[in-house]
């Protein structure tokens, strides 16, 4: 079945920086990677996604890529604020099983002020 | 708030007790599912209803219980849990279990989670 992995599990950034975090994912069936953002007490909430017949999608601050070759693809936060603090997760998925999202195992980010 | 509430919060019980998570959405969405989500382990999906119909059930074991009566509400029944079952359980719903065509794909919209401690 499909595996996702994420890369790193925590990460710190001086506010104002970019924060990258990466994600693998195995099934080459997979069609559908969205980002989750986990913030303290809340579930978790989409923040962006991406379908696999594009290579990018930007969103004001927060970008995706994705490299199906590779089995790539990755998050992107430029002028990182301290309301970007929080637990963010990746997850992949297909059409053909729509139900089944498979989350990686987060990345918790911290911005320092 | 997302439109998807769970009851309780939090929940403490021992292990002979039974108790009941409850999840209700306010979005007009079709399909409701269960996540577990423990300390640095990704999201587990547990079960998946669509229209009221159970659809998955990823082998989780027989003392969780699941129920939807319809398709606004969704509980998992517990029922002599062991220590390791604590963890965040999350409901979740979609507009329902599109599948095939490109961009058929449902966001999920998430509750805040039941924190459950088994003693």
């Amino acid at each position: 079945g499909e595996n996702v992995e994420q890369h790193p599990s925590t990460l710190s950034v001086q506010e104002g920086d970019s924060a990258v975090i990466k994600c693998t994912y195995s099934d080459s069936a997979s069609n559908y990677f969205p980002w989750y953002k986990q913030e303290l007490g809340k579930g978790p909430q989409l923040i962006i996604d991406i379908r696999s017949n594009v290579g990018e999608k930007k969103d004001q601050r927060i970008a995706v890529t994705l490299n199906k070759t590779a089995k790539h693809f990755s998050l992107h936060i430029t002028e990182t604020q301290p309301e970007d603090s929080a637990v963010y997760f990746c997850a992949a998925s297909s059409y053909s099983s729509a139900s089944k999202i498979i989350f990686g195992s987060g990345t918790r980010l911290s911005i320092r002020p | 708030e997302t439109g998807v509430t769970q009851t309780p919060r939090h929940l403490v019980m021992g292990m002979t007790n039974k108790k009941s998570l409850k999840c209700e959405q306010h979005l007009g969405h079709n399909a409701m599912y269960w996540y577990k989500q423990s300390a640095k382990k990704p999201l587990e999906l547990m079960f998946v209803y669509n229209f009221k119909e159970q659809t998955e059930n990823n082998s989780v074991p027989s003392r969780f219980s699941p129920e939807c009566p319809n398709s606004s509400h969704l509980f998992l029944h517990l029922h002599t849990l062991q220590p390791e079952d604590s963890a965040l359980y999350l409901c979740a719903s979609s507009q329902d279990l599109s599948s095939g065509a490109m961009g058929s794909y449902n966001e999920q919209f998430f509750g805040p989670g039941t924190r459950l401690t088994v003693l």
